[in-house]
Formats: structure tokens, sequence, C-alpha cells
């Protein structure tokens, strides 16, 4: 069963760093862009960042450029967010999600993880 | 950046019942539509993609349409478990959700 764990939430202060992780299993994970998208309690889905199948290709929302990082290392089937200088508005459920077609960027999302939330207080 | 929008945010229906949820774009997406369904704690899960096409594994009662920059979910006889919240997403330009429509029971 095509799988994504996603992993690194928790309660994290203002201003400071935190770095989520996306574990696929069960496809070939080097073959497909990735997404992360978050959600903030009780609110929509928010697309936050892409990356290509091989690496080289990142793209974000203007809510999060220059702060947020998404990077992969495809021979672990790992997906990462490296997020810094949080603020209480990121507080969210964050997920990762998968691609239909292999290489192809462009598409929707048809595999999710179940999320890790993000906390951040004071 | 192109903006979605939803309507309505919420729908009261009851067993049976067909239901439509419409999507606009701010500028033309057409095909690059697709819809999700949500259920509370759960990720999303893809139901229609290039407007009109079923993912696998989804009901025939769902169903998409539109072009340009109207869109519409129509699901043909409401089942106890599409209560939900449905989401439209642009992909014509990077990716971009609608604000969502929750369905609740009548």
């Amino acid at each position: 069963q095509v799988q994504l764990v996603e992993s690194g939430g928790g309660v994290v202060q203002p201003g400071r760093s935190l770095r989520l992780s996306c574990g696929a299993s069960t496809f070939s994970f080097s073959n497909y862009a990735m997404h992360w998208v978050r959600q903030a309690p009780g609110k929509g889905l928010e697309w936050l960042a892409v990356i290509s199948y091989d690496g080289t290709i990142q793209n974000y929302a203007e809510s999060v450029k220059g702060r947020f990082t998404i990077s992969r290392d495809n021979s672990k089937n790992s997906l990462n967010l490296q997020m810094s200088s949080l603020r209480a508005d990121d507080t969210a459920l964050y997920f990762c999600a998968r691609a239909p077609r292999t290489v192809v960027t462009q598409g929707p999302f048809n595999i999710w993880g179940q999320g890790t939330m993000v906390t951040v207080s004071s | 950046d192109i903006q979605m929008t939803q309507s309505p945010s919420t729908l009261s229906a009851s067993v049976g019942d067909r239901v439509t949820i419409t999507c606009r774009a701010s500028r033309n997406i057409s095909p690059w539509l697709a819809w999700y369904q949500q259920k509370p704690g759960k990720a999303p899960k893809l139901l229609i993609y290039k407007t009109s096409s079923l993912e696998s594994g989804v009901p025939s009662r769902f169903s998409g349409s539109g072009s340009g920059t109207e869109f519409t979910l129509t699901i043909s006889s409401l089942q106890p478990d599409d209560f939900a919240t449905y989401y439209c997403q642009q992909y014509n330009s990077y990716w971009t959700f609608g604000q969502g429509t929750k369905v609740e029971i009548k």
C-alpha cells in the first residue's frame, strides 16, 4: 500500500525553527514530485511548496517564501520541510502529498500523509 | 496568483439529494481543476481531476464539469458517507485551493 508518513511536529516558540519529515514507502519515491500542504485549525487547505522528482526545482507559496525550505533525499525516500522564523499563524496540521504521475510536476495530489501538527506558541 | 472561490460555504442536505458545489477561478484554468473530499481529522481524498475525470475507486455518483473559470462538483444521490467538506483546487499555475464547502445533514 502506497504510504506517506509525516513526523517532526510539535510545540515551538515564535521565531524558532522546526524540521518536518515525510517518509515514503511502497512506491518509487524518486520518480515523483512532492508537496507540502497545511491546514490551520478549523480552516481550509493551503499549498506551501513543491519539489521536483529529482530535487532540482522548488517553488513556494508567498506566505512561506524565504522562511521555509523544501528538500528531499531520494536515497532515503524522504521529503523534508525546514521551517524558520515561525509565527503563531504557522500553527497548522502539515501534510505531505504526492503528484499522481512520474516526473511531471503539474497535477493534483493523489496520495497524502496523515499530517503532523505544528503549534507555534510561547 | 489564481484565487479560487467556492459556493456555498455550507450546504444542508438529506440522504438521496442531488448536491452541486460551485468553484470559480479568478482566471481561465481549464481543464486543470480537481476536487477533494475531507473528513474531520483525515487527509483530503482526491475525487475528480482534470475537471471531470473520476479518480480510481471513487463512486460514480460523483461527477465534475465546467470550463474556463466556472466548475461544479455534483453528487447525484447523497449517501451517508458523503457528509464531509469538499475543496476545489486549481493546478494550472502552481496550486490553489478553494475555501471549502461543508456538506452537513439537514
